[in-house]
């Protein structure tokens, strides 16, 4: 079992939709949890990270994080088509510790 | 400020040979990274710096050296290219303690034929 899973899509959805993107994990130690966004044929950029359990919002984004299921999510609201990417989770045990990413959710919003 | 640069940002080498992927950084970030990325299987570590004159092997080491050459650049070398190590490579910087934060260069896209 992978340590971290996201399903890889592609996910197409119609613009001003409200997208969901999850990842779970299998690690319980993970503290650090990172929502990275990649554009074809670039490097990821970090979106948001959280620490621990709970949300974190950022304008149109939200960030979930649920350790007791190991599941965490990104929530993007009135979806753009500039959100069009591949969603990269990502988590750590410390802030001393390597980052795992997950493999990345490809995302489609359709004009 | 140019945040993470690489070069090159395509190479083709034939099985054997070897070659270097150049990472400079300008934002005195004191850990780096480099990353591999293939299909379906996410960013995997092959080597990181926590700091000038460190070095550690990440999840898939085998085949790659590093060097940490000053605080701005970090280089990754594949001194006898193989197939498998067909990819696209990222090289990352983040201030220590931080690697939840990390800044990534625009990739070099390597094929071993």
């Amino acid at each position: 079992q992978k340590e971290v899973e996201q399903d890889p899509g592609p996910l197409s959805v119609p613009e001003g939709a409200i997208v969901s993107l999850n990842c779970t994990y299998s690690n319980s130690a993970f503290q650090y949890f990172m929502w990275y966004r990649q554009y074809s044929r670039k490097g990821p950029e970090l979106l948001m990270y959280t620490y621990s359990s709970g949300n974190k919002e950022d304008g149109r984004f939200t960030a979930q994080v649920d350790k007791s299921s190991k599941y965490i999510s990104l929530f993007i609201r009135d979806s753009q088509p500039s959100d069009s990417a591949t969603y990269l989770c990502a988590m750590s045990e410390t802030s001393y510790d390597k980052v795992i990413f997950g493999p990345g959710t490809s995302l489609s919003v359709i004009p | 400020n140019a945040g993470v640069t690489q070069t090159p940002k395509f190479q083709v080498l034939k099985t054997g040979q070897s070659m270097t992927l150049q990472c400079a950084q300008d934002m005195n970030h004191n850990s780096m990274y480099w990353y591999r990325q293939d299909p379906g299987m996410g960013l995997r570590l092959i080597y990181y710096s926590a700091s000038e004159g460190t070095t550690d092997k990440g999840e898939v080491p085998n085949g790659y050296n590093v060097s940490r050459l000053n605080k701005r650049e970090f280089s990754l070398r594949l001194e006898s290219a193989a197939p498998s190590q067909t990819s696209v490579y990222f090289c990352a910087s983040s201030e220590r303690g931080n690697p939840y934060e990390q800044y990534f260069g625009p990739g070099t896209r390597l094929t071993v034929t």
